[in-house]
């Protein structure tokens, strides 16, 4: 199985921090694409980013940012000056060319504290 | 409402009984998935459904495990004498057509049934 790897379980930080949560993925695929949700804890898994592997632009939204290096198959998400509305589980997840099945990492809980 | 819409929210059953877990995608979206959200396993897919074609069942657990799809729009599934590892949050999904090399779909997920199986 192609996986996904989040090895940070847990992460707290202080508001007002940055923080990064990291994701490296395998694959046999020429064309791929690469998500991070977002799981408050009313348990709705919230889309926040689909990139496909071949753009490797980094994109950045508001607070959000994502950078995706190919060379090292990892796809890490940045947020800046968090908040404590942040505090979520954060997954990411790879599919494959027809985006058909969404394999996911086991999840980061991010603890924004005040 | 715009979104996924699942029922029940929150399901209590004795083992042993069967339940039924509903799912009403977002209107226009043919592809409809099921996710199973555990302590134990994460995130494992279970079903997947895309107009008329036949279901991609291959992720589904056991064979007391089924779902169907009526009309192209309403979703079942199906957990026949549960079993208490069956216990887990089940999340239905939907996207638009998925279609080769078009840059994917983005797949958008419902609030998910809470299924404790005692």
């Amino acid at each position: 199985a192609q996986k996904v790897t989040q090895a940070q379980t847990e992460i707290s930080v202080v508001e007002k921090e940055d923080v990064t949560l990291d994701c490296v993925y395998e694959t046999r695929d020429t064309t791929y694409y690469l998500f991070w949700y977002k799981q408050p804890p009313s348990g709705e898994l919230v889309f926040l980013i689909r990139r496909n592997s071949f753009d490797e632009q980094n994109e950045i939204s508001g607070r959000y940012s994502w950078n995706f290096q190919k060379s090292t198959s990892s796809f890490n998400f940045t947020i800046t000056a968090s908040q404590v509305v942040d505090s979520a589980v954060y997954f990411c997840a790879k599919a494959s060319g027809s985006a058909r099945q969404l394999t996911f990492g086991s999840g980061t809980q991010l603890t924004v504290l005040p | 409402g715009a979104g996924v819409s699942q029922s029940p929210s929150n399901k209590v059953t004795e083992k042993g009984k069967d339940v039924e877990l509903r799912c009403d995608p977002i209107s226009g979206h043919t592809a409809l998935y099921w996710y199973r959200q555990s302590l134990g396993q994460g995130l494992e897919f279970l079903i997947y459904f895309q107009g008329n074609s036949a279901p991609d069942k291959s992720g589904l657990p056991s064979d007391r495990f089924s779902a169907e799809r009526t009309g192209g729009s309403v979703s079942t599934l199906t957990i026949q004498r549960t079993q208490q590892e069956d216990s887990a949050v089940y999340l239905c999904a939907s996207s638009l057509l998925i279609m080769e090399g078009t840059g994917g779909n983005t797949i958008y997920f419902g609030e998910g049934s809470w299924l404790t199986v005692v």
